[in-house]
């Protein structure tokens, strides 16, 4: 069955840097393009970036362009997110989530990034 | 962006009883394609989302069919037939037409009365 597991979150100090990954598997990683999405303590979700499937195309929200990438390896059934100057309002869970639009959606159980000094 | 705002924001129901939530749209969310990208999620405590329907109206499998969708352009509505104690949670909409960026609503909270 589908699965994305989240891995690298923490506690980080502003203005420092963290990869998350998130590992896929159960369907064509190869062939779908990725979404992260993150989700602060009791607030809505919020998008975060999109990766096409072969990691030419990029796109991210206004709070994190130029400071975050977003990025893939097709090889190992890997999304990243490097996350750099973090600030307060980066704390949340972060998700990787596929398929919005269709019929093959899934959405991880997240890992927690803190931003606090 | 396109703005997506929910109504009610809490939603008290009595088991059984029927529920109705609301999403409006601050523009028509009909693709190029023809296909409008409406999507409706639940959201438990300490879970991620759980979608429920795409496409306004076609519901993810797994989905009790007391889950319906409905509407068009900027205009949509999620209908609970007859609420369980399984559905408390938070709902949200979410617009993947008019993209970047994917937009939800606030959100909904229902709650057994």
């Amino acid at each position: 069955q589908v699965q994305l597991v989240e891995s690298g979150g923490g506690v980080v100090q502003p203005g420092r840097s963290l990869r998350l990954s998130c590992a896929a598997s159960g369907f064509a990683f190869r062939t779908s393009g990725i979404h992260w999405v993150r989700q602060a303590p009791g607030k809505g979700p919020e998008w975060v970036a999109t990766i096409s499937n072969d990691g030419s195309n990029t796109y991210y929200a206004d709070s994190v362009k130029g400071r975050f990438t977003i990025s893939r390896d097709n090889s190992k059934n890997t999304l990243y997110l490097q996350m750099n100057s973090v600030r307060a309002e980066d704390t949340a869970v972060y998700s990787c989530a596929k398929d919005f639009r269709g019929g093959t959606h899934f959405w991880g159980q997240g890992t927690l990034v803190t931003v606090s000094s | 962006d396109v703005v997506m705002t929910q109504s009610p924001l809490s939603l008290p129901v009595t088991l059984g009883q029927p529920a109705s939530i609301s999403c409006r749209s601050s523009q028509s969310l009909v693709y190029s394609d023809g296909n409008t990208y409406l999507n409706w999620f639940h959201q438990r405590p300490g879970q991620s989302p759980r979608r429920l329907l795409y496409k306004v109206s076609v519901r993810d499998s797994g989905v009790p069919d007391r889950f319906s969708g409905s509407g068009s352009g900027t205009d949509f509505t999620l209908k609970i037939s007859r609420v369980e104690a399984e559905d408390v949670g938070v709902y949200y909409c979410m617009q993947g037409t008019h993209w970047p960026p994917l937009t939800f609503g606030q959100g909904t909270r229902l709650e057994i009365k």
